[in-house]
This record gives structure tokens, sequence and C-alpha cells, in this order.
């Protein structure tokens, strides 16, 4: 069975760095790409940028680019998203994603609250 | 990169016939058969449901169906359910500079 599953909710101060994790289970990791979307509160899903585990290519929203850092380690197949200042407008669910012209499988999804 | 356009809600009674638009632009929806569309209930994950345009995944009932004309593709669900009471989003793959997935806004379906 395909899974990815999540890093639990975090919160935190504005200015911290975070990194949450998406471990994949159940297939070949490093032959599908991973990606991660946005969701505020409330609102819409926001496409935020892809990584190939197989070679570590990484493409970009431009919305996000300069914003996050995403990247894998194939040896626990995992995917990441890191920022290294957050700000109150982060705060949102991040949802990892399987694919890349359509997302057959979603992780669980991870709460990041930024409040002061 | 602006959202595909769907309208914020629709309803429909049990047993009826709805159908969500989605409508982007000659770079995304209108440019490849590559759009998909996902129901989300409260506090759940998305669900994929239709896929490159018209494609269901295994488990998803055949009350689901996609098309596409031009710029606007269309999620059309038949013999509405209770549990089909959610909010859809439509995405569509683009190029237009590089590799870019776009969502629209996503319509809340009610069941009445």
């Amino acid at each position: 069975e395909v899974q990815l599953v999540q890093s639990g909710a975090e919160v935190k101060k504005p200015g911290e760095s975070l990194k949450i994790s998406c471990k994949g289970s159940g297939y070949s990791f490093t032959s599908y790409w991973i990606g991660w979307v946005r969701q505020m509160p409330g609102k819409g899903l926001e496409w935020m940028g892809i990584i190939y585990p197989g070679d570590s290519d990484t493409k970009y929203s431009p919305s996000f680019q300069g914003q996050v850092t995403i990247s894998a380690d194939r040896s626990i197949s995992t995917a990441y998203l890191q920022w290294s200042s957050l700000q109150a407008s982060d705060t949102a669910m991040y949802y990892c994603v399987r694919g890349w012209y359509y997302f057959d499988y979603w992780g669980q999804g991870t709460l990041v609250t930024v409040s002061s | 990169q602006s959202a595909l356009t769907q309208p914020a809600s629709v309803s429909g009674s049990p047993g009826q016939s709805i159908t969500i638009s989605c409508t982007g632009t000659s770079s995304d929806v209108g440019a490849y058969n590559y759009v998909s569309w996902y129901q989300q209930h409260p506090g759940k994950a998305p669900k994929l449901m239709i896929y490159e345009v018209s494609n269901r995944p295994s488990g998803v009932f055949n009350r689901f169906s996609g098309s596409k004309s031009g710029n606007t593709a269309s999620l059309t669900i038949s013999g509405l359910q209770a549990e089909d009471e959610a909010d859809y989003y439509c995405s569509s793959y683009t190029s237009s500079s590089t590799p870019n997935w776009v969502f629209g806004g996503g319509t809340k379906l009610t069941v009445l």
C-alpha cells in the first residue's frame, strides 16, 4: 500500500526555522516526483514545488522560489520542506503529494502555526 | 500564476447531477490534457478523483466524470449522494515558463 506519512504539527515563533518531513512507503521512492502543496486556513490549494528523489532535481513555483527549500533523502525515503525564517503568513496546512501531471497520493498534512 | 476559476458553490438534491466548471487559459487547461480533480472533505487531505481530463483512478465511482472544451474543464457528478458533499478543486499542469501546476479556487458542493 502506497503511503505518504508526514511529520506532526508544529508551533513556531516568527523568525524561527523549521523542517517538516514526508516519508514514502509501498513504492519505489526514487521513481516518483514528490511535491508540496499549501492550504492556508479556510483557503484553497497552492502548489509550492516538487522534487525527484532519484536525482534531487527540484522545481519551485515562482510564488515560493526563495521562500522555502525542498530536499529529499532517498536513503530513508523521505522528502522535506524547510523554512529558514518563518513568518506569520506561513501559518497553513502543508501536504506532500506524489506525482507529476497529477497527484495520486497525498500525505495526511502537517499543520504549521507561526505565532508570537 | 493565477488560479483557475471555479464557481464558489454548487448544490443539488440526492440523485441529481451537477457540473463544476474550471476555466483557465491557453497556457494551462487549453494547452494540455493534464487537468485533474480533487475532492476534499472537512479536515481531510484531498483525494484524486479525475486525472488527465477524464480518467478515473481505481476505486472512484463512475458517477464521477470529467471533460474539457477549449480552456474550460468540467467535473460532472451524477446520482448525487450525501457523501459527495465536499470541496472540489481542479488543477492543471502548465509550462508557460517553467514546469508549474495551478489549482482552482475550489467549489463547495452542497447536497440538499
